[in-house]
Formats: C-alpha cells, structure tokens, sequence
C-alpha cells in the first residue's frame, strides 16, 4: 500500500516551460489536491477535486491548471512556468471529511 | 487576513519538558480541527484530530475553546523525536470541500 505517490520528485525548469505534476493514490479516496508550500507562507490550495472527472479552484489558482480523468490520479501542470512558482508541492487525499494523506512532495525550481 | 495564526517559535525545550502551543482561527463557522506534524523537508502527517469535549493521546493533549476561537496542543515529556514543526488546521464545513486552512506551524525543538 504506497498510499499518495507524486512524480517526479525534484525538478528545474526554465522560466515559459510547461510541466506536469502527477500525483496517484491507491486508498480509493473521492478528494484530492494539490498544494504548494512556501518558506513564511504555510500550505495554500491550489485546485481540489471531489471526484474523477470534477475539480474545483483553491485559494491560489493562477497559472496552474488540474485534471482528474480517473479517480486514483490527479494531475497538476503548469502551462508557462514563472519564477514565482519556485515552490514545494504537496498533492494529498482524503475519504470524505477526514484528514489530509500527503504525498512526499515534489520540489521545483522555475529558473 | 490570517485566518488561523500560530506563534512561529521556534520553541526550544530539554527532554522531559512539558509544552504547549496555541492557536486561533478567525472563522466562528469552523466545524473540524487538527493538528498535523511535519518533519523537516517532509510532508505533514496527521498527528489528531481535536474535539470540541478536548481528547488524548499518550502523551499529547489537544484541546479546543469554540466560545474563545482557540485551539491548543499540549504535549508532555518531550522527546528528541517530537522535534519538528506542529501545523493547527482549521475547516469549515466538513473540511473535504477544500475548505481546510493550514497554519503556518510552530517549529519545536527538543534537546537532550
């Protein structure tokens, strides 16, 4: 039982690249969603979703973009990447009202 | 706006010794609490959920003041392995809509 498995682990991109976060879990939980994290900042929601095919905004939605084709994935990408997305992204899980299951994270530098 | 605020710390204590960290949160329509650990470079992890009756487990005590909008976690006997940061998260209804606000943590570190 992996639990939530993000892809890849650590990255570099250069600033106006595109790239894609995965994020898959295998509890057979309805939420997920994709957080960043910043020195200062703690964690912000960026999108969620409630089920496979549905995702929703968060608090920091802008110039991310999120798609949840099957229940166990949830994907994050990032169209044009910007200095300002220089970040630590958790994607996380949950079985309705519960508690947040976190991925290790994935860290990325947007030079 | 903060809507749930931690004291950063850090929070530097002996083992043995007993701390407690606060928190408030400024939304009175807050239904669910947690506090959630997270290791340096980790990801957070629950460490429990927190009732409005306060709830146990061994050595952490959390508990919670609706009427004072304030949470608290209380943990005795620290131990070198307890030393991370402690993240107050507050939601609003159900908490699984999005909607869970993370503090952003008190650092603890427990020295020998």
């Amino acid at each position: 039982n992996a639990g939530v498995t993000q892809t890849p682990k650590f990255r570099v991109l250069k600033t106006g690249q595109s790239m894609t976060l995965l994020c898959a879990q295998d509890m057979n939980h309805e939420y997920m969603y994709w957080y960043r994290q910043d020195p200062g900042m703690g964690l912000r929601l960026i999108h969620y979703s409630v089920g496979e095919g549905t995702t929703a905004k968060g608090e920091v939605p802008d110039g991310y973009n999120v798609s949840r084709l099957k229940k166990q994935n949830f994907l994050l990408g990032l169209e044009s990447a910007a200095p300002s997305q220089t970040s630590v992204y958790f994607c996380a899980s949950s079985y309705g009202d519960s508690d947040r299951h976190f991925g290790d994270g994935t860290r990325l530098s947007i030079l | 706006r903060k809507e749930v605020e931690q004291d950063p710390g850090p929070f530097n204590v002996p083992e043995g010794a007993t701390v407690a960290f606060n928190c408030t949160y400024s939304n009175s329509a807050s239904q669910s609490f947690f506090w959630y650990r997270q290791d340096c470079r980790k990801e957070p992890k629950l460490l429990m959920s927190v009732y409005s009756s306060g709830n146990e487990d061994g050595r952490f005590t959390a508990q919670l003041n609706r009427a004072s909008q304030y949470i608290s976690l209380l943990i005795r006997d620290s131990k070198l392995s307890d030393s991370a940061t402690y993240l107050c998260v507050v939601g609003t209804y159900g908490g699984s809509q999005g909607n869970l606000i993370f503090g952003k943590g008190t650092k603890l570190s427990v020295k020998p």
